[in-house]
């Protein structure tokens, strides 16, 4: 078992719904991620966060909202999903995600599972 | 653009057999490239960490060689066992980006059947 842990593990929202995905780490990291990992397809980065500033947000859908409201935790908000949107989305952890840190490992959690109807 | 391939897709192999897992990635320019163990509905286990400088890293039964200037990483895997039936990753840390970014392959599934 990983030091980062995800709830819920699984999620079936209509595409009117509102709810949340939540990640902490227990490993003293001060830099978290989300992905998205879709069938068929290479994981795919979606926000980076580095001491509590989002760093990056790769191109993502405003139906998506992050927030870290401190280095353990992260939230992913969903509202008005799409079908397409349904998928493994994965949060990882790792030391920092500064340039001085390259050779940082990430340690991801168990992952939640999301179905949009 | 990085992009990493890992070939074959999927592989099923009797219990016993030695086996090679191949990745390629297009920009040679990485920090370090890392190999990943997926089981179903999971999250991903780090397996191997090989630095830009490094030619190989071993772990028990596993050994991922690098050669960097041809782009390409290998994922050896000796006398496999049911239990190594999972999905593995490759992913490359690249020189221009900051941090801990990661490029994904996406990934070779193995079964290894008892």
């Amino acid at each position: 078992e990983t030091g980062v842990t995800q709830t819920p593990r699984h999620l079936v929202m209509g595409m009117t719904n509102k709810k949340s995905l939540k990640c902490e780490q227990h490993l003293g990291h001060n830099a978290m991620y989300w992905y998205k990992q879709s069938a068929k397809k290479p994981l795919e980065l979606m926000f980076v966060y580095n001491f509590k500033e989002q760093t990056e947000n790769n191109s993502v859908p405003s139906r998506f909202s992050p927030e870290c409201p401190n280095s353990s935790h992260l939230f992913l908000h969903l509202h008005t999903l799409q079908p397409e949107d349904s998928a493994l989305y994965l949060c990882a952890s790792s030391q920092d995600d500064s340039g001085r840190a390259r050779y940082n490992e990430q340690f991801f959690g168990p992952g939640t599972r999301l179905t949009v109807l | 653009k990085q992009e990493v391939t890992q070939i074959p897709a999927a592989l099923s192999v009797p219990e016993g057999e030695n086996l090679v897992l191949n990745c390629s990635f297009t920009d040679s320019a990485i920090y370090n490239l890392q190999w990943f163990r997926q089981d179903p509905g999971k999250g991903l286990t780090s397996l191997l960490l090989i630095q830009s400088s490094q030619r190989e890293q071993t772990s028990g039964r596993l050994n991922a060689s690098l050669d960097k200037s041809s782009g390409r990483s290998t994922l050896y895997i000796a006398a496999s066992q049911p239990g190594d039936s999972a999905t593995y990753l490759c992913a490359v840390r690249l020189r221009e980006t900051s941090g801990s970014r990661l490029t994904f392959g996406e990934g070779t599934q193995l079964t290894v059947n008892p």
